[in-house]
């Protein structure tokens, strides 16, 4: 089955720093790819997607390419701030539902 | 305007009772989901609807029961509660069922079983 692998965290930033978080997945077909966003106490906000191989999906600075050949879409940011503080969750869509990965804690610090 | 809204926000109860999650979308999408997150932080999909049908019910017990009494509201009702249903619960909606629809989450509700 379809299945999605993220880096474990929790990861631990200072402000401006460069953010990856690693995401590969298994999939049969042509999946489409996301990121998803949850702050403290909130539900799940997409952050960015990409639909079909070589997209590069951005919003708020975040950046993921998807690669076919190496089967991820890892997420990027430049320069991090105390806000991005979250944890973000890898998923993916073969049909009709989201398959997530572990999601990956990040803190910012000032 | 809250896009999708659930309700309760906390439900602490007993082991044994029965209870009710609501959730309605304002976004006149097709598609609605029930997650379910773990206290690890781990999602996964139990139930899915679209127009008011069943498409997706993942290996979850039949005491949870989903209802969907129109295309803008979809409903858990869980029966003896067990401890282990402790979890927080999302509900999402997506424009139409497949694979390129973003699905929009609510806040969730907190369900806590003593």
């Amino acid at each position: 089955g379809d299945s999605v692998t993220q880096m474990e965290g929790p990861v631990t930033l200072s402000e401006e720093a460069f953010l990856t978080i690693n995401c590969t997945y298994t999939a049969t077909g042509y999946p489409s790819l996301f990121w998803y966003v949850q702050y403290p106490g909130e539900g799940l906000q997409l952050l960015l997607k990409a639909t079909k191989a070589d997209d590069k999906g951005s919003n708020k600075g975040f950046e993921a390419t998807y690669r076919k050949e190496t089967t991820s879409f890892h997420l990027e940011k430049g320069s991090v701030q105390v806000s991005d503080s979250a944890v973000y969750f890898c998923a993916l869509s073969n049909d009709y539902k989201l398959s997530f990965g572990a999601g990956t804690t990040v803190t910012v610090r000032a | 305007d809250t896009a999708v809204s659930q309700t309760p926000k906390y439900l602490v109860t007993q082991m044994g009772n029965d209870k009710s999650i609501k959730c309605e979308q304002n976004l006149g999408h097709d598609t609605m989901y029930w997650y379910k997150q773990d206290s690890k932080k781990f999602l996964k999909i139990m139930f899915s609807y679209n127009n008011k049908e069943l498409i997706i019910n993942e290996t979850v017990p039949n005491r949870f029961s989903p209802k969907s009494p129109d295309k803008a509201h979809l409903n858990l009702h869980i029966n003896s509660l067990e401890l282990g249903d402790s979890a927080v619960y999302f509900c999402a909606s997506s424009q139409a069922s497949g694979r390129a629809y973003e699905q929009y989450f609510g806040p969730g509700t907190r369900l806590t079983v003593t």
